[in-house]
């Protein structure tokens, strides 16, 4: 175990339901990440909190809200989905001054 | 922004050769340089990483090598054995009190026993 944990392993929703990817870290880092993972792709950064606040939004569509509450979660919030934003989504965090990241287990999310 | 570029996309070595990726990358002002195995079904897990202040760094049976000049890192996994199949991904990220870090479109290393 890395001590980030994702909730639920695996999702399947259609495009006009709303659902909410959870990440909870239990290493008292101090920035959290989503990533999407998809065939073929890079690992594309979506989101980045730092001391809870948001500092990257790399242009992903406002279908995809994220939400940290505190340092210890975080949240993907998802709404009117496409099936193109079937993917892999993981969770990292890291301690602000050192760079390795640590990584969940991931939400396989399939929209139909 | 950053740009990582990643070869060969898949790789296939017998057991016991070496194994090596390269990866370059565009912006000057990164300076941390980490690799990523990810094993079927499972998560990226770090398997090394350099920093920008250091040329080649050795772990074991895994080595990475960094030339700032030309922007382009390589990780070499000597004596490969079957468990190291897994795609391998290089990333670069740059300073700053959290990390963006862009990652690489992976490798599919396939060592055959």
């Amino acid at each position: 175990e890395t001590g980030v944990t994702q909730t639920p392993r695996h999702l399947v929703m259609g495009m006009t339901n709303k659902k909410s990817l959870k990440c909870e870290q239990h290493l008292g880092h101090n920035a959290m990440y989503w990533y999407k993972q998809s065939a073929k792709k890079p690992l594309e950064l979506m989101f980045v909190y730092s001391l809870e606040e948001r500092v990257e939004n790399n242009s992903v569509p406002s279908r995809f809200s994220p939400e940290c509450p505190n340092s210890s979660h975080l949240f993907l919030h998802l709404h009117t989905l496409q099936p193109e934003d079937s993917a892999l989504y993981l969770c990292a965090s890291s301690q602000g001054n050192s760079n390795e990241q640590f990584f969940g287990p991931g939400t396989r999310l399939t929209v139909l | 922004g950053e740009n990582v570029e990643q070869h060969p996309s898949t790789l296939s070595v017998q057991e016991g050769d070496s194994a090596v990726i390269k990866c370059t990358y565009s912006d000057s002002a990164s300076n941390y340089f980490p690799w990523y195995k990810q094993e079927l079904g499972k998560r990226p897990q770090l398997i090394i990483d350099i920093r920008s202040n250091v040329g080649e760094k050795k772990d074991q049976r895994i080595a990475v090598t960094l030339n700032k000049t030309a922007k382009h890192f390589s990780l070499h996994i000597t004596e490969t054995q079957p468990e190291d199949s897994a795609v391998y991904f290089c990333a670069a990220s740059g300073p700053g009190g959290y990390q963006k870090v862009t990652f690489g479109t992976g490798t599919k290393l396939q060592v055959i026993p």
